[in-house]
C-alpha cells in the first residue's frame, strides 16, 4: 500500500464550480498535511496546510482532514483556468524529521 | 526574497560524465532535500540534510551523493551518470519543526544520453 494516494485524474471541472481533491494516507502518526500545486515544468507551491482535524478556509481554498478516517482534501470553490494544475498532497509523520512524503498528484483541468 | 536557487535549470550530458547540480537557499533553514520526479512515481527524495555535515539517505539515493559544507549550499552531485537518472531534479528546505512547509527551487532538468 503506498503511504500516500491521490487518484490521478484527470479531474475535469467547469469554470465556476468547485473542485474536489482528495488524499489517503496509511501511517496513522501522520501529523503534518500540505497542499502544493504544480503547474507543468515547474517547480511545487504551497497551498494550504493543515494539522488538526476539521476544516480550513483560505480564500477559494479549504481543506479538510479526517485523521480517524486518515483522509484529506482540498477543495477549491469558484475554479478558474488557472487553477488548472496538478495538486500533490504531502504528509510529515510524527518523529519523522522534516520528510514529506508526496502522493503521485491528481491533475486538474478547469474547463471554460 | 527568500528563495532556493538551483542551477542549471536544464542540463543534458553523457553517460559516465559527472555532474553537479548546485542549490543554496537564503532563509537559514536547517533541513534540505532533493527529489527527483518522474511521470507516475511522483516525487521520491533522494538525499536529505538535518545541518551542516549531517546527511542521510533518502528514498532513491543510489547513484547520487550529496555535501552539506554551508548551511546553505547542498549540492547534488551524480558521479557517474546513467540514463535511469534523466529525471526532474527538485531541491528543497524547511526550517525544523512538524508544521513547517518546504520551500523548492526551480527545478533542474536532467537528460544523460
Amino acid at each position: 500500500q503506498k503511504e500516500v494516494e491521490q487518484n490521478s485524474g484527470p479531474l475535469s471541472v467547469p469554470e465556476g464550480a468547485i473542485a474536489s481533491l482528495n488524499c489517503t494516507y496509511s501511517d496513522r502518526v501522520s501529523q503534518s498535511f500540505f497542499w502544493y500545486r504544480q503547474y507543468s515544468g515547474k517547480s511545487p507551491e504551497l497551498i494550504m496546510s493543515i494539522y488538526s482535524n476539521g476544516d480550513k478556509e483560505d480564500g477559494r481554498f479549504t481543506a479538510q482532514l479526517n485523521k480517524a478516517s486518515q483522509y484529506v482534501s482540498l477543495l477549491i470553490r469558484d475554479s478558474q483556468p488557472s487553477d488548472s494544475a496538478t495538486y500533490l498532497c504531502a504528509v510529515k509523520l510524527t518523529g519523522g524529521g522534516n520528510k514529506l512524503t508526496f502522493g503521485t498528484g491528481t491533475q486538474l483541468k478547469v474547463e471554460l | 526574497e527568500a528563495q532556493v536557487t538551483q542551477n542549471p535549470r536544464y542540463l543534458i550530458t553523457v553517460t559516465g560524465k559527472k555532474l553537479t547540480v548546485t542549490c543554496s537557499q537564503n532563509m537559514n533553514h536547517e533541513y534540505m532535500s532533493w527529489y527527483r520526479q518522474d511521470p507516475g512515481l511522483g516525487l521520491r527524495q533522494i538525499y536529505y540534510s538535518m545541518n551542516v555535515e549531517v546527511t542521510d539517505k533518502g528514498d532513491v539515493p543510489e547513484g547520487y551523493k550529496v555535501s552539506r559544507k554551508e548551511k546553505r549550499n547542498f549540492p547534488l552531485i551524480l558521479e557517474s551518470p546513467s540514463p535511469n537518472q534523466t529525471s526532474l531534479y527538485f531541491c528543497a528546505s524547511s526550517a525544523t519543526g512538524g508544521h513547517t512547509e518546504a520551500f523548492f527551487g526551480q527545478g533542474t532538468r536532467l537528460t544523460v544520453v
